[in-house]
């Protein structure tokens, strides 16, 4: 079973929808991550979460809203989705930063979100 | 000044080739620093951390240039199977673990 899982993995909808994507993880990690991908932009940061109370606005966070319903899970939210949040959408986890500069990330396989 | 730059590619390389990837980190603050891999349509993979000191991993060579502010990852005897694209990453200084992306650097491997 894959340690961490986003549904759905694809969606197409239509402006002004609310939509929200799923995120679940089983490896037990307090951090995590939600990031879009877009053709030559890379991945971008949109909100994280560093355990159950603790919420934070990443690059790109309008238009968006998170929620952390458990160390398990964490949501995101596009409450009027709108054709421009068309794009590839990760959900990550990591440990704990034993480091200052953190350890790996862990990404869950996906989801493709097309605005019409 | 992007944060993290890299060559987008593509890199059409033979098998059996070595083909070397750079990257550029504008925060001399930053202090980890990785490079992922990511099959097409699939979720990045974390390929090898980079230690300033270099590191290798089988065919797989990553250096750290803390002065130049500057990645590099080689990549010997390169394989069909190593097509992907390649993702410099450098952690966001301030705290916790943000990490940011570059845009890729794309590999294809031809027979």
């Amino acid at each position: 079973d894959a340690d961490v899982t986003q549904t759905p993995r694809n969606r197409i909808t239509k402006t002004g929808k609310r939509i929200m994507l799923e995120c679940s993880q089983t490896k037990g990690h307090d951090r995590m991550y939600w990031y879009r991908q877009d053709p030559g932009l890379g991945l971008r940061l949109i909100y994280y979460s560093f355990d159950v109370k603790d919420i934070n606005k990443g690059e790109i966070s309008d238009g968006y809203s998170v929620s952390r319903q458990a160390q398990a899970k964490f949501s995101l939210s596009l409450e009027s989705a709108i054709p421009n949040q068309t794009a590839l959408y990760f959900c990550a986890t990591s440990d704990t930063g034993r480091l200052a500069g953190g350890n790996e990330q862990f990404f869950g396989p996906g989801t493709r979100l097309t605005v019409l | 000044r992007k944060e993290v730059e890299q060559d987008p590619g593509p890199f059409n390389v033979p098998e059996g080739a070595t083909v070397a990837f750079n990257c550029t980190y504008s925060n001399s603050a930053s202090q980890s620093f990785f490079w992922y891999r990511q099959d097409c349509r699939k979720e990045p993979k974390l390929l090898m951390s980079v230690y300033s000191s270099g590191n290798e991993d089988g065919r797989f060579t990553a250096q750290l240039n803390r002065a130049s502010q500057y990645i590099s990852l080689l990549i010997r005897d390169s394989k069909l199977s190593d097509s992907a694209t390649y993702l410099c990453v450098v952690n966001s200084p301030g705290g916790g673990n943000k990490l940011t992306f570059g845009t890729g650097t794309q590999l294809k491997v031809e027979l």
